[in-house]
């Protein structure tokens, strides 16, 4: 069974201050992504990653970063958090197999508060 | 770039009724659709998929359906428990491989009355 494990449950950090978030994945999956959930909104894709060291920007990336130095882990850094990134973020993995959509594997979440 | 509307954002259905929840997507190309059940506190779990080659598909009480043509596909649950009550979250997603994301509708809150 998959597991993808987010570092954190809850978090919670002052304006201006650095933020990471770090999601581990256990199947040697490729894709690697970070969404933001708020009420109403769904599930919005902040930036995902299909290889080591390679990211793209999702629909929402002002204010983010991501890190991929490794198959398996894909870290999300607030550069200066602001309150409006209060959120829960989930992080998900998925296989790639061409042009065919595969399932997303969903971490647990980070419900990120910024004060 | 693709646009998933569902509906409604909340349903309530008394226990034993059927639940419908619809999604429209924007991109003719899309080839791919999950949907995904979120318990409260909870990581979102995918518990149905279709593919673009099928026009519909089963899991004992859970179909999905889908129309290329009219570029919308549903959610159906037959004989709705408790346990059922969550929030529902449809996508898709296109054979472009530059992307590789799904995109979401904005999730239905389904509440199933004893």
């Amino acid at each position: 069974d998959v597991k993808v494990t987010q570092s954190s449950r809850y978090l919670v950090k002052r304006t201006g201050e650095k933020v990471f978030l770090e999601c581990v994945q256990d199947m040697d999956h490729e894709n690697m992504f970070w969404y933001r959930q708020d009420p109403g909104l769904g599930l919005r894709l902040i930036y995902f990653s299909y290889d080591v060291k390679m990211k793209e920007k999702g629909d929402i990336p002002e204010g983010y970063s991501v890190s991929r130095e490794k198959k398996e882990r894909f870290s999300l850094i607030l550069e200066s958090a602001s309150t409006n990134q209060t959120s829960m973020y989930l992080c998900a993995s998925s296989l790639f197999l061409g042009g065919a959509g595969q399932p997303q594997h969903f971490g647990d979440g980070t419900r990120l508060s910024i004060l | 770039g693709e646009n998933v509307e569902q509906h409604p954002s909340t349903l309530s259905v008394q226990e034993g009724d059927s639940a419908v929840i619809k999604c429209t997507y924007s991109d003719s190309a899309s080839n791919y659709f999950p949907w995904y059940k979120q318990e409260l506190g909870k990581r979102p779990q995918l518990i149905i998929d279709i593919r673009s080659n099928v026009g519909e598909k089963k899991d004992q009480r859970i179909a999905v359906t889908l129309n290329k043509t009219a570029k919308h596909f549903s959610l159906h649950i037959t004989e709705t428990q408790p346990e059922d009550s969550a929030v529902y979250f449809c996508a898709a997603t296109t054979p472009d491989t530059g992307r590789r994301a799904l995109t979401f509708g904005s999730g239905t809150r389904l509440q199933v009355q004893p």
